[in-house]
Formats: structure tokens, sequence, C-alpha cells
């Protein structure tokens, strides 16, 4: 079956880190550039970060750069993002996406997201 | 950034009737533009890529046009399933963005 599936999420207080992860399935997952999305409680979707099918190539979202870092682990067939430096306004589902072609940026497997909470 | 407003923020609207949702780009965006549905509890589904393709799957109903600043999506009949939040992304260049969604509601 095709499917994405996140984990890690859970709560932190402000300035903790979190490490997410999105084990994927049914597809070469190398072949495919991935993202992680988040959406707030009751909000829209806000894009976070990309990578690569290889890895080499990453981009962030201003909101997130030099606190967040995208990762993935192609042996293992896993999307990673860590998560430094919180802020409340990190509170969030996140999801992780997967490009619809390999390398355009539109997402057509998405997995059920994974919620993070940042309170003190 | 490219900011995406979408209009309107709710459509009411009864099922069987056509709706026509809005999305318009600060700057040209070229065709670079899709168009996800969300139902509460889900992830985002994608429907529409490159302003005007069909993703695998998604019914005939649904329906993009536009380019440059300007985009719709046109549901032609509305069916039960499709009262929902409908969000624009582009892919023009870094960072993607979305837009903030407009709400299908049963009228």
């Amino acid at each position: 079956e095709v499917q994405l599936l996140e984990s890690g999420g859970g709560w932190e207080e402000p300035g903790g880190s979190l490490r997410l992860s999105c084990a994927a399935s049914g597809f070469i997952f190398r072949n495919y550039a991935m993202s992680w999305v988040r959406q707030a409680p009751g909000k829209g979707l806000e894009w976070v970060s990309a990578i690569r099918g290889s890895g080499d190539n990453t981009d962030y979202a201003d909101t997130v750069k030099g606190r967040f870092t995208i990762s993935r682990d192609n042996s293992k067939n896993t999307l990673y993002l860590q998560m430094n430096s919180l802020r409340a306004e990190d509170t969030a589902v996140y999801y992780c996406a997967k490009t619809r072609d390999g390398y355009t940026w539109y997402f057509d497997l998405w997995g059920r997201g994974t919620l993070v909470t940042v309170s003190s | 950034e490219i900011v995406l407003t979408q209009s309107p923020a709710t459509l009411s609207l009864s099922p069987g009737e056509r709706a026509t949702l809005s999305c318009r780009a600060s700057q040209s965006v070229s065709n670079y533009l899709g168009w996800y549905q969300q139902k509460p509890g889900q992830a985002p589904r994608l429907l529409i890529y490159d302003a005007s393709n069909r993703a695998t799957g998604i019914p005939g109903r649904f329906s993009g046009s536009g380019s440059g600043t300007d985009f719709t999506l046109t549901i032609s009949s509305l069916e039960p399933e499709d009262f929902a939040v409908y969000y624009c992304q582009h892919r023009r260049n870094w960072p993607l963005t979305f837009g903030g969604g407009t709400k299908v509601e049963i009228k």
C-alpha cells in the first residue's frame, strides 16, 4: 500500500526540540522529492520545508529557517524534520507530503499528520 | 513571497449547484498553480495541478482554469462529498505558498 506515516509529535516547552519522522512505503522513495507542510489549529496550510530525492538540496520557509532541518534516509525510506528552538507559533499538525511526479512541487500523497504542541 | 488570495471565504450552495472558486496571485505564477480539497480531520487531497490538469482519480466535475494571476476552480455539480475546504498552491518559486482557503458549505 502506498502510504506515509508520521511520528514524533507531542508536547514540548518553548525553546525545546522535537524530531519528526515520516515512514514511506509502496513507492520508490529515493525517486521523489518530499516536503513538510503544517496546519495550525483551525487555520490554513503552510509549507515548511522541502528536500530533493537525493537529499542534496533543501529549502525552508522563512518562519523556520535556521531552526528546522529537513533530511532523509533513502535506505530506510524515511523523511525527517529536526525542530529546534521551538516557539508557540510552531504548534500545528505536521504533514509529510510526496511530490506528484518526483520533482514538481505538487503533493499527491499525504500522511495523516502528527500534532506538535509548544506550550509552557 | 507570492501571496495567494482566495475568494470567497465561504460559499454556501446546495447539492447539484455549480461552485466557482477564485484564487488570485500577487504576481504571475504562469500556470504553476494547484488546487487541494481538505475535509475535517483529513489530510489535503490534490485535485488539479498546473492550473487545469486533473490529478489521478479526480472526477470530471472538477476543472481548473486560468494563468498568470487569476485562477478558477469549478465544480460543475456539487455532490454531497464535495462540501469541504479548498486551497490553492503555487510552485512558481520559493517559498511555496497556499491560499487561505474557501469553505464550500451546504446551504
